[in-house]
């Protein structure tokens, strides 16, 4: 398995469902994010964790709780989730020695009824 | 923040035709990426550009980094259906020993159909 893979591919649950993603690594990265991308808009940055410590949070609700066990596995459990939640969900990865770019998994697409 | 526009929004074209599309910046970037994005998956890096005016090509693809910083254009040459997809561009701020951890600000996107 090469470059980042992200499991399930397609998640539906409802609202009071608690589920997890997952996204693994295979590039030696130490860098780690989390994007929603909903419908016609800008990808939105949600976490980033940098050597497993979580660097950033932006104004993500509290029912997307991150986990980065370690440099190549990255998690979002999620739980009570509200259809608005419903997105394509991408993860990426940075090597340090990098100037910007992030390789993308092929995300996970998440229908809350 | 930083606000990124890309334009044009959509485009239809024939195959064989050239492509132009650019995004521009409120503020510099010292770093500007171009993504391709096809449906059902996460987006492919096309090309990165790491200076003022450098111009780069990856087959038909070809990009530029605005002598300003704050804008980029990728062109595709003699268009195929295969490049249907939505290309975003991305810009980052880096600077050594900073904590920017790399973040990148993205464009709407620009919805590629090519039509055979």
């Amino acid at each position: 398995e090469t470059g980042v893979t992200q499991t399930p591919r397609h998640l539906v649950m409802g609202m009071t469902n608690k589920k997890s993603l997952k996204c693994e690594q295979h590039l030696g990265h130490n860098a780690m994010y989390w994007y929603k991308q909903s419908a016609k808009k800008p990808l939105e940055l949600m976490f980033v964790y940098s050597l497993e410590e979580r660097v950033e949070n932006n104004s993500v609700p509290s029912r997307f709780s991150p986990e980065c066990p370690n440099s190549s596995h990255l998690f979002l459990h999620l739980h009570t989730l509200q259809p608005e939640d419903s997105a394509l969900y991408l993860c990426a990865s940075r090597g340090t020695g990098g100037l910007g770019e992030q390789f993308f998994g092929p995300g996970t697409r998440l229908t809350v009824l | 923040g930083q606000q990124l526009n890309q334009s044009p929004q959509s485009m239809f074209i024939q195959e064989g035709e050239d492509v132009s599309m650019n995004c521009t910046s409120s503020s510099i970037f010292n770093t500007w990426l171009w993504y391709k994005q096809e449906p059902g998956e996460g987006p492919v890096l096309l090309i990165a550009l790491y200076k003022a005016g450098e111009l780069t090509s990856n087959g038909r693809l070809t990009a530029q980094f605005g002598i300003t910083r704050k804008d980029s254009f990728l062109n595709i040459s003699a268009s195929i259906p295969s490049d249907v997809g939505i290309y975003f561009c991305a810009g980052s701020w880096s600077k050594a020993g900073g904590t920017s951890y790399g973040k990148l600000t993205f464009g709407q996107g620009t919805i590629l159909t090519v039509h055979p």
